[in-house]
């Protein structure tokens, strides 16, 4: 097994641009995606490796993997989880404790 | 549409078994492998359970190892999970999801809407 660290909580200024980290070893070998949840929803996907989406924009470099927001909005205020494969690579076990994006 | 649709969640007592199923429906659910990922009231999402498209890899989380098992049914388009055992730290919103791999990883997607279990007493 492995670990993905995220930071419990980001804000951002309404407009402005964020970026979400995910840090673990496991990616240094494959990528993150991420996912969005709303209160008393189920996650969505909202991007997956280094693509783009919309004003969703993923990145990565050593084993930290980013997901970047350019101009937030009030609806993306959401609790956001990366996850990747597991250290043995078999499944996508491994999901980072989330971060809680506020909208300022 | 592509859906999820969990259904088979309630309260049980410690110790006790349930049994969820997920319905799935609008894409070819055979080649696609599934998974049961569960969110305790207030917390992040933790993997459950992974079976592929013929159930022959199946992975357990260490927390559920030994007391859960998936399985699915192709020719029904469902996917399960018998859980057994039950502890009130299995208390959770239980969700399905599709995976999607490729050669750098893969991906979940769509999700199910969830089904609650509960475990007290």
């Amino acid at each position: 097994s492995s670990e993905l660290t995220q930071d419990p909580a980001v804000s951002v200024a309404l407009g402005q641009t964020v970026r979400i980290t995910c840090q673990g070893d496991s990616l240094r070998n494959y990528d993150a995606s991420w996912y969005q949840q709303k209160p008393g929803q189920a996650p969505v996907l909202v991007i997956y490796g280094k693509n783009n989406r919309d004003r969703f924009s993923g990145s990565s470099s050593g084993n930290t993997a980013s997901l970047t927001i350019t101009g937030a909005q009030a609806e993306d205020e959401a609790d956001y989880y990366c996850n990747s494969r597991d250290s043995s690579g078999k499944h996508l076990g491994v999901f980072g404790g989330g971060t809680k994006l506020t909208v300022l | 549409e592509v859906q999820l649709v969990e259904s088979g969640g309630g309260l049980v007592k410690p110790g006790g078994s349930l049994r969820l199923s997920c319905a799935a429906s609008g894409f070819t659910f055979s080649i696609y492998t599934m998974n049961w990922v569960r969110q305790a009231p207030g917390k992040g999402l933790e993997w459950v359970s992974s079976i592929s498209s013929s159930s022959s890899y199946i992975y357990y989380a260490d927390s559920v190892k030994g007391r859960f098992t998936i399985s699915r049914d192709n020719a029904e388009n469902s996917l399960y999970l018998q859980m057994n055992s039950l502890r009130a730290e299995d208390t959770a919103v239980y969700y399905c999801a599709r995976a999607h791999y490729y050669d750098s990883s893969g991906y979940y997607s769509p999700w199910g809407q969830g089904t609650l279990v509960t475990v007290s007493s």
